[in-house]
């Protein structure tokens, strides 16, 4: 069966640091991957997704970036964060059109 | 732009009763349609599917779609304790591989 890994589960960051969040796939081939970002009390908002390796769709210009250095692996990535960047970031996976995503344990990341 | 509706509530109802949660789409062309379950604090679990006119049920939850009136909606019979969580229901449309999400519902049962 399919199963998807994010972490860390919590990170506390101070403000200009970096960020590097990983997501892997396990039990399926060539997936949709998706990073979004949930506020407090607010919907999913998405940020970024990929259909295959290096291929990458930028949904809200910012200061984070994605990458998919291989056909699993989903990291979510900034250089400097800002205190806007707090939030519960989630990985997705889908197969395709028409089916539905699912989703990691998320990571609650505070910015201090 | 797509947009997905949903009451935020919150919507209260006692143990043993049917709750009716609702959601409304913009995207005449949608095809698939969704609703999720995310506890306080974790995590959006896929609970329910469907793609086609009319009701699809699996256990105590019933998921009904009227493509004509751009309305799905999710019926939670005997409800309990546990199914207290806020509810986003997830549309997706041609060929996307993108789904938009609603805001979600937070759901009471009152024991």
């Amino acid at each position: 069966s399919q199963t998807i890994h994010q972490w860390p589960a919590t990170l506390v960051q101070p403000v200009g640091s970096p960020l590097s969040l990983e997501c892997t796939v396990e039990g399926t081939s060539n997936p949709n991957l998706y990073w979004y970002r949930q506020a407090a009390g607010r919907g999913l908002q998405l940020l970024f997704y990929s259909v295959g390796i290096g291929q990458i769709s930028s949904e809200v210009p910012q200061n984070l970036s994605a990458s998919r250095p291989q056909d699993r692996q989903f990291i979510l990535s900034s250089k400097k964060l800002l205190l806007s960047d707090s939030g519960f970031y989630l990985c997705a996976w889908g197969t395709g059109p028409y089916q539905p995503q699912r989703f990691g344990d998320g990571t609650r990341l505070s910015i201090l | 732009q797509k947009e997905v509706e949903q009451n935020s509530g919150p919507l209260s109802v006692p143990e043993g009763a049917i709750a009716s949660l609702n959601c409304t789409y913009s995207d005449r062309v949608s095809q698939s349609f969704f609703w999720y379950r995310q506890y306080s604090g974790k995590s959006p679990e896929l609970i329910m599917s469907i793609y086609s006119n009319g009701d699809k049920e699996d256990g105590r939850f019933t998921a009904q779609l009227n493509k004509a009136s751009q309305y799905v909606s999710l019926l939670i019979r005997d409800s309990q304790p546990s199914d207290s969580a806020t509810y986003l229901c997830a549309v997706g449309s041609g060929s996307a591989r993108q789904l938009t999400f609603g805001s979600g519902t937070q759901l009471t049962v009152l024991p």
